[in-house]
């Protein structure tokens, strides 16, 4: 089974550029998350989809962040424009279900991370 | 407010030892909680799941204990080896799918 899939894995820019990043996710999978991890802390969640919809945009900067996923599949995760602070690791992951179930468990599948530098 | 919270400092152990990493909670309800293991230059791997109703579960070498009265859970590896070493999360989920991940603790098994 292929894992998630994540591009670039590495992206060097300046303060005030655009980049984007694309998440192709477990076949199967219905939730898709986006996490941003700064060096020497947890994965903070940005955004949950599932299928198609948002489950959880709460700490989404939404003046400066943008995601998507089309037809419920792939994903991409847009900064415009980058700050110098978004420096960290954004990470993907998947999961079959979405733990959204009462009394259900769900266990999500990684993908290596997209380390974006902002100069 | 919700708060998650690992042991700050590294954990360096002896080889053979058990390793205890403990996480913390205030203000929060968590559902179940897991523990993930990342790598450098890695994404996190789901190691062990456990439910608010549940004292322990066991996989192989590990152990997690959930105590909702403390709220805590303790993570323990056993026979620790220096393949153990690793960075380890524990991640709590509400009932409402709410999602928060501790910090982490950077584990050394020294030969």
């Amino acid at each position: 089974e292929a894992g998630v899939a994540q591009s670039p894995r590495y992206k060097i820019i300046e303060k005030r550029q655009s980049v984007a990043f694309w998440c192709n996710p477990i076949s199967g999978h219905a939730t898709l998350y986006w996490y941003q991890q700064i060096l020497g802390q947890g994965p903070k969640l940005l955004i949950q989809f599932q299928n198609n919809g948002v489950v959880d945009d709460s700490q989404l900067p939404k003046d400066r962040f943008s995601a998507e996923r089309l037809k419920g599949v792939d994903s991409t995760l847009k900064i415009q424009p980058a700050k110098l602070e978004d420096s960290a690791v954004y990470l993907c992951a998947s999961s079959p279900l979405g733990g959204t179930f009462r009394g259900s468990t769900d266990t999500q599948y990684f993908g290596p991370g997209t380390r974006l530098t902002v100069l | 407010s919700q708060k998650i919270e690992q042991n700050s400092e590294a954990l360096n152990i002896q080889e053979g030892k058990t390793a205890t990493l403990t996480c913390n909670y205030t203000n929060y309800s968590p559902a179940y909680l897991q523990w993930y293991r990342q790598d450098p230059g890695r994404g996190p791997v789901f190691l062990l799941l456990i439910r608010e109703n549940e004292k322990e579960k066991r996989k192989e070498r590990l152990k997690v204990t959930f105590d909702t009265t403390l709220k805590q859970s303790l993570f323990h590896i056993t026979a620790s080896q220096p393949a153990d070493s690793a960075t380890y999360l524990c991640a709590f989920y509400s009932s409402a799918s709410k999602i928060i991940f501790g910090s982490g603790t950077r584990l050394s098994i020294r030969p």
